[in-house]
């Protein structure tokens, strides 16, 4: 069936040093999101990438979006402890407009 | 404040009970979301409403019923369910079921004893 996978499942840095976590669809997605979670919280929305290719930056944040539009990557520089939380992608399968599938979700640790 | 609110916030409940989530939006949203997160599994969607009518059940199981009686509010209908239906209850809104941002309320953690 249509997958989203997401790697790494954990990670733990120290506070400072830059994280990555990517996302890979097992078909062509129509445009990809990505959610933040902190402990005990909610996803919160980040961002949306919808072209191939499609590099978006929010601050410290860094998203990229495939130009096979099959995979995604969140890059974030100089880790801060606010970081923490359970980063999710979240793809619309091009066959369907109505099907959102979540990866699993990365969850950083920011050591300080 | 996302602007879409759950009640109640946690529930505990036994396999013979019978109880409602409830999930309200302030957004003007035209389309609503029940997904279920599970410890260690991603974000299952369940079911979607667009303008009220369900356009989508993702094989869930019949103790789980959701109603949607307009587009402000939606309820997920809880009977006879299972220890492993312990869960965090997610409700989403978005505008419109395409590809646009979904706002999430706080959710409602349920434990099934």
């Amino acid at each position: 069936g249509q997958q989203v996978m997401q790697i790494p499942q954990y990670q733990h840095v120290q506070e400072g040093e830059d994280f990555t976590t990517y996302c890979n669809s097992s078909t062509t997605l129509s445009n990809i999101q990505w959610y933040k979670q902190r402990p005990g919280g909610h996803p919160v929305f980040l961002i949306q990438l919808v072209k191939s290719g499609e590099v978006k930056k929010q601050k410290r944040l860094t998203f990229q979006f495939g130009e096979a539009k099959k995979n995604s990557s969140l890059h974030i520089t100089a880790t801060q402890t606010t970081d923490v939380g359970t980063y999710f992608c979240a793809g619309r399968m091009k066959t369907s407009y109505d099907k959102v599938i979540f990866g699993p979700g990365t969850s950083l640790s920011v050591i300080p | 404040e996302t602007g879409v609110t759950q009640t109640p916030r946690h529930l505990v409940m036994g396999m013979t009970n019978k109880k409602s989530l409830k999930c309200e939006q302030h957004l003007g949203h035209n389309a609503m979301y029940w997904y279920k997160q599970s410890a260690k599994k991603p974000l299952e969607l369940m079911f979607v409403y667009s303008l009220e009518e369900r356009v989508e059940n993702n094989s869930v199981p019949s103790r789980f019923s959701p109603e949607c009686p307009n587009s402000s509010h939606l309820f997920l209908h809880l009977h006879t369910l299972q220890p492993e239906d312990s869960a965090l209850y997610l409700c989403a809104s978005s505008q419109g079921r395409g590809p646009l941002e979904a706002f999430f309320g706080q959710g409602t953690r349920l434990t099934v004893v």
